[in-house]
């Protein structure tokens, strides 16, 4: 069975310092890694994906995840917080070349950016 | 290139009442879910559509839940009749078969049940 574990249900950064949303998983299988944004009242948008590429994966808005198979993480970094990333994050996980096309998702975690 | 559609975006209802949410995936999508979002919690899969075939609706509570995706495009899901711990977000996604892993959400029918 898959799972997700995202430690820090809340995170808060200062505008301009790193960001870290931890991300662990468990698969019996090479899976796929997504991290997906969701602002208030809105959908998921999708950040970034590993798909057994590069272990390091680029995003949109300036944000990258690195998949670490020897710790089963898949962190999602960005070097400086703007207000705008204020915003609840998803990682989740799908069964990669033996998928069933559904996704696992983490419980979230809601970053906060303090001006 | 229009993003998947969901309406209403938002409704109330009275318990016991039926409600029916409607998606329309991104054009040339063949795989449609429907996911429920608990209040703080990730979306969990409700049903899965291959075109107009249901593939995986292990998750869908089918005592009060229907849902279906006749020519296999838009889709209904539907609550009869609807309790008071079914209000939460449903969304509805779709991917195609380039892209298979990646799925595209949609904003969301946001339900609350009085």
């Amino acid at each position: 069975a898959q799972s997700v574990t995202q430690l820090g249900s809340h995170v808060s950064v200062s505008e301009g310092a790193l960001v870290l949303l931890r991300c662990n998983y468990s698969s019996s299988v090479p899976p796929y890694l997504f991290w997906y944004v969701q602002y208030p009242n809105q959908g998921l948008q999708l950040l970034l994906k590993y798909t057994s590429a590069a272990t390091l994966v680029k995003g949109i808005n300036g944000f990258e995840a690195e998949f670490k198979k020897s710790e089963t993480s898949f962190h999602l970094t960005k070097p400086s917080a703007h207000m705008s990333d204020a915003a609840e994050y998803f990682c989740a996980v799908s069964g990669g070349s033996s998928n069933t096309g559904k996704l696992i998702f983490g419980q979230g975690t809601t970053l906060q950016v303090k001006p | 290139e229009a993003g998947v559609v969901q309406s209403p975006r938002y409704k109330i209802i009275e318990k016991k009442q039926p409600v029916a949410f409607w998606c329309n995936p991104i054009s040339g999508h063949n795989t449609l879910y429907w996911y429920l979002q608990n209040l703080g919690q990730g979306p969990e899969l409700l049903i899965r559509y291959e075109n107009e075939e249901a593939v995986d609706d292990s998750q869908l509570p089918k005592d009060r839940f229907s849902a279906e995706r006749l020519k296999g495009v838009d889709s209904t899901l539907k609550i009869q009749p609807a309790e008071l711990g079914d209000s939460a977000v449903y969304l509805c996604a779709s991917s195609d078969r380039s892209s298979y892993n990646e799925q595209f959400f949609g904003p969301g029918t946001r339900l609350t049940v009085l």
